[in-house]
């Protein structure tokens, strides 16, 4: 497809339980971001990645979370451990460079996580 | 670091009425800035950018949004709104050595026949 995939759409685990979330952003796209959105908030960076730099990893909210991405393909968030507060909704979104120059980000339709 | 406000979490307002969503932030660097919009069961885009240059900047469906500079401001406007514009607005920032876009909360904007 043409846009960011994001896959499972839906989630529904158990507390203590792992999860993956999967983001398959545009071909070509060489930054990816990765933001949470809790129910009634904004978005919340979590963390991106910009072709071969290091990750920027400063929104992560704990060692529970981490992220990957394969070059400048797919990316999986893991959630180890589940918390209740972790329920959201994961939205990953690529970029074609910078944001600065060019100043859109593409979303995908998110992932919900429930987490019982 | 930067940071967005977006104080009013929703704003009512009737069909053909004006509208504006307001939107502050906080940078010690300059700043790239944008306002998303998300309308019901749709993910993020992109609705305008200022990046440089003219400080007014306009989208394709009406909405104009102002940098100021000395009020740390970029409030989007419509002199007269939809009932399709009914959606969530956020403000989002970005500049100097970091590319992390960061957002506000959202504004929901109820349009009322």
């Amino acid at each position: 497809g043409a846009g960011v995939s994001q896959s499972p759409s839906n989630k529904v685990t158990e507390k203590g339980k792992d999860v993956e979330l999967r983001c398959d952003p545009i071909s070509g796209h060489t930054a990816l971001y990765w933001y949470r959105q809790r129910l009634g908030q904004g978005l919340e960076f979590l963390i991106y990645f910009q072709g071969n730099s290091a990750p920027d990893k400063s929104g992560l909210p704990s060692d529970r979370f981490s992220a990957e991405r394969t070059g400048e393909s797919v990316s999986t968030l893991t959630i180890q451990r589940t918390q209740q507060e972790d329920s959201a909704v994961y939205l990953c979104a690529s970029s074609l460079a910078l944001v600065g120059n060019t100043g859109e980000l593409f979303f995908g339709e998110g992932s919900r996580l429930t987490v019982l | 670091a930067q940071s967005v406000t977006q104080l009013d979490s929703q704003v009512p307002v009737f069909e053909e009425a004006p509208v504006e969503l307001r939107c502050n932030y906080s940078s010690s660097v300059s700043v790239y800035l944008f306002w998303y919009v998300q309308y019901p069961n749709q993910g993020l885009q992109l609705l305008l950018k200022y990046l440089s240059g003219s400080t007014l900047v306009e989208s394709i469906n009406g909405f104009e949004a102002e940098f100021n500079k000395s009020q740390t401001s970029f409030h989007l406007r419509k002199p007269s709104v939809h009932i399709s514009d009914t959606a969530e607005y956020f403000c989002a920032v970005s500049g100097g050595a970091t590319n992390k876009l960061i957002f506000g909360t959202g504004t929901l904007l109820a349009v009322q026949p």
